[in-house]
């Protein structure tokens, strides 16, 4: 079992639907979890980052964290075609600051 | 606002070369990190370093080095150069402290091996 799991997708949303991105991970003890967006041929850029159980909202964007049954989302909601790009889903362990990424989400927003 | 930088951007290696990829980051941030990106994959973790003169191995060291003599600069050395390393590398950096400090990536350097 991977440590951090997500669907490869791709996910097709149409434009101004919610998109609904997907994270499971496999150590308990996790303490923090991160959103990066990667357009093609670019860096991993920080969306949102959340720690505690419940959502976490900053503009378009929502992160929801349940740990009891470790899983971590993002919701894209007004999807936009420039929300296109791959999502990665991150998370810490309980010591130190180094993160595990899963293998990314492609999300294609139609216009 | 720099940030972190990489270079360079670009690289074409033959198998057996060495070469040294330079990360230099301006926010004095003390944790510093190398990962590499295969097509399709996650970033791996190569090397880290939590301070000037301190580096540790990631998930995936082998045929890497790193130092860090500096808070501000981490480069990453490949010494004998395998069409396997061919990938992209990022470089990171993050505060120290607080559970949710984020990482700052580099732009990325494109390394072919040949």
């Amino acid at each position: 079992q991977k440590e951090v799991e997500q669907n490869s997708g791709p996910l097709s949303v149409p434009e101004g639907a919610i998109a609904s991105l997907n994270c499971t991970y496999s150590d308990r003890v996790s303490q923090s979890f991160f959103w990066y967006r990667q357009y093609s041929g670019k860096s991993p850029e920080l969306i949102m980052s959340i720690y505690s159980n419940g959502d976490k909202e900053d503009g378009r964007f929502t992160a929801q964290l349940n740990k009891a049954s470790q899983y971590v989302s993002l919701l894209i909601r007004d999807s936009q075609p420039s929300d296109s790009a791959t999502y990665l889903c991150a998370v810490r362990r309980e010591y130190g600051n180094k993160l595990v990424f899963g293998a990314g989400t492609i999300l294609r927003v139609k216009s | 606002n720099a940030g972190v930088t990489q270079t360079p951007k670009f690289r074409i290696l033959k198998i057996g070369q060495s070469m040294t990829l330079q990360c230099t980051q301006d926010m004095n941030h003390n944790y510093m990190y190398w990962y590499r990106q295969d097509p399709g994959m996650g970033l791996k973790l190569i090397y880290y370093s939590v301070g000037a003169g301190i580096t540790d191995k990631g998930e995936v060291p082998n045929g890497y080095n790193v130092s860090r003599s500096t808070t501000e600069d981490f480069p990453l050395r490949l010494e004998l150069a395998a069409p396997s390393q061919t990938s992209v590398y990022f470089c990171a950096s993050s505060r120290q402290g607080a559970i949710n400090q984020p990482q700052h990536f580099g732009d990325g350097t494109r390394l072919s091996i040949l």
